[in-house]
């Protein structure tokens, strides 16, 4: 059984460009959580995705964007980067429709902008 | 403001010593409170969780509390080992009908030889 799985592992953009990053939630679970985590930092909740809607959204700007597939799967996309866009994000995925708020994390994206 | 705070910041421990962190919140309406590991560079690993009813929970050498009441937690490590170096998180979920969680920002633990 498949854990929760991220791609790309790292990344190296450069000011203004854009994004996707993708995950893919444990077997059997139907909702998918976005998190950025600066370096020393806690991670902080960018998004959830649930039956292909956006749920519930953190302090970020228009600029962090998602969308949910019909399998599960996610994006996150992030459009004219910042510098302060760095970091690792998060997916976590868990299983909303049985109640189960318990979250899985993948190990995450490293995203560096230069 | 719900809010999750974590001391101390960063803890440095002799590999085989026990050691404490805590974890107070001030989140409403509380749903329950996860205990995480994370490795440097990797995604979070649940270690524990308690609801509002419960007390203590343990997971081998880890033991966390919960006092509702006063809203804290703790998460004891017993007999520390060199892989228990890492990052861990304080997680409260709100109780709001939706899955709206609120992080702490960790506590850096090194443990030495």
């Amino acid at each position: 059984d498949a854990g929760v799985t991220q791609s790309p592992t790292h990344l190296i953009k450069t000011r203004g460009q854009q994004v996707t990053l993708r995950c893919s939630p444990k077997s059997g679970h139907d909702t998918v959580s976005w998190y950025q985590q600066a370096l020393g930092q806690g991670p902080q909740f960018i998004f959830q995705y649930y039956e292909e809607e956006e749920r519930q959204r953190g302090n970020f700007p228009d600029r962090f964007s998602g969308h949910q597939f019909p399998n599960y799967s996610s994006e996150l996309n992030v459009n004219a980067l910042l510098l302060g866009d760095s970091a690792l994000y998060l997916c976590a995925s868990s299983d909303r429709g049985r109640g189960n708020t318990e979250a899985f994390f993948g190990q995450g994206t490293r995203l560096t902008v230069v | 403001k719900n809010q999750v705070e974590q001391s101390p910041q960063s803890l440095i421990i002799l590999e085989g010593k026990n050691c404490t962190l805590q974890c107070n919140y001030t989140v409403s309406p509380f749903s329950n409170l996860r205990w995480y590991k994370q490795d440097t560079g990797r995604g979070p690993v649940s270690l524990t969780i308690m609801t509002f009813s419960e007390n203590t929970k343990s997971n081998g050498r880890y033991t966390a509390t919960l006092d509702a009441d006063t809203k804290q937690s703790s998460l004891h490590i017993t007999a520390s080992q060199l892989s228990d170096s890492a990052s861990y998180i304080c997680v409260v979920s709100l109780n709001t009908g939706g899955f709206k969680t609120i992080f702490g920002a960790g506590t850096r633990l090194f443990v030495k030889a």
